[in-house]
């Protein structure tokens, strides 16, 4: 089976960082993507990693330790919009498919 | 563009009742999956399939059954509602490359009473 777990809650500052922590334990790991979705909205993709290291990709990174079964999405410059759940989504194993199981979510929510 | 499109947006059904969710993708995806959003509880998949003519169960499988008769096409099923299916659906599809990310569909909100 797949375990993942994220911290339910966080609150940051406008123009603050923020780090969102994800921890994993799957079998057959294909690769960890992380998610944004704003309330009421579909997620949308925001990062990829399936080796190890830092990620970057504007305002956001994502970093991946696989032999740690963790990994991070950092937010920098933090805006009044990024309030939103971050998924996080690991690709593993199933039935020889690999399929994303996903964490319950992140709700960031900044504040001015 | 439409993408992944979900019918109905919202329904209210009586416990009992049956009802179908149809989700459509225009990218010519082979991977489909539905999953259920409830509060605190994040994404839960229901079933998936990885091709035309295939399904399989995910973690949420009981009380609904799917179909993938057209490579376009992931039916949701609920053969009798019950007050525990009341969700949000997404419905999604993606590509089978590593790395192949997912496009979600806007999502139906199912309430049973």
């Amino acid at each position: 089976g797949q375990n993942i777990d994220q911290p339910t809650e966080m609150t940051a500052t406008e123009g603050a960082i923020v780090q969102i922590n994800c921890t994993y334990q799957t079998s057959g790991f294909n690769g960890l993507f992380w998610y944004q979705q704003h309330a009421g909205e579909a997620p949308t993709f925001l990062s990829y990693n399936v080796l190890d290291g830092l990620e970057e990709k504007g305002r956001f990174s994502s970093f991946l330790s696989r032999s740690k079964g963790y990994s991070y999405l950092l937010l920098k410059e933090l805006q009044m919009k990024d309030s939103a759940s971050y998924l996080c989504a690991v690709t593993g194993a199933r039935g020889g498919s690999y399929i994303p199981t996903f964490g319950r979510g992140t709700s960031l929510i900044v504040h001015p | 563009n439409a993408g992944v499109t979900q019918t109905p947006k919202f329904r209210v059904l009586k416990t009992g009742q049956s009802m179908t969710l149809l989700c459509a993708q225009d990218m010519n995806h082979e991977y489909m999956y539905w999953y259920r959003q409830d509060p605190g509880m994040g994404l839960r998949l229901i079933h998936y399939s990885v091709g035309e003519g295939t399904t399989a169960k995910g973690e949420v499988p009981d009380g609904y059954n799917v179909s993938r008769l057209k490579k376009q096409n992931f039916l949701l099923g609920l053969e009798s509602a019950a007050p525990s299916q009341t969700s949000v659906y997404f419905c999604a599809s993606s590509g089978t490359l590593p790395g192949r990310e997912l496009f979600f569909g806007e999502g139906s909100r199912l309430t049973v009473l």
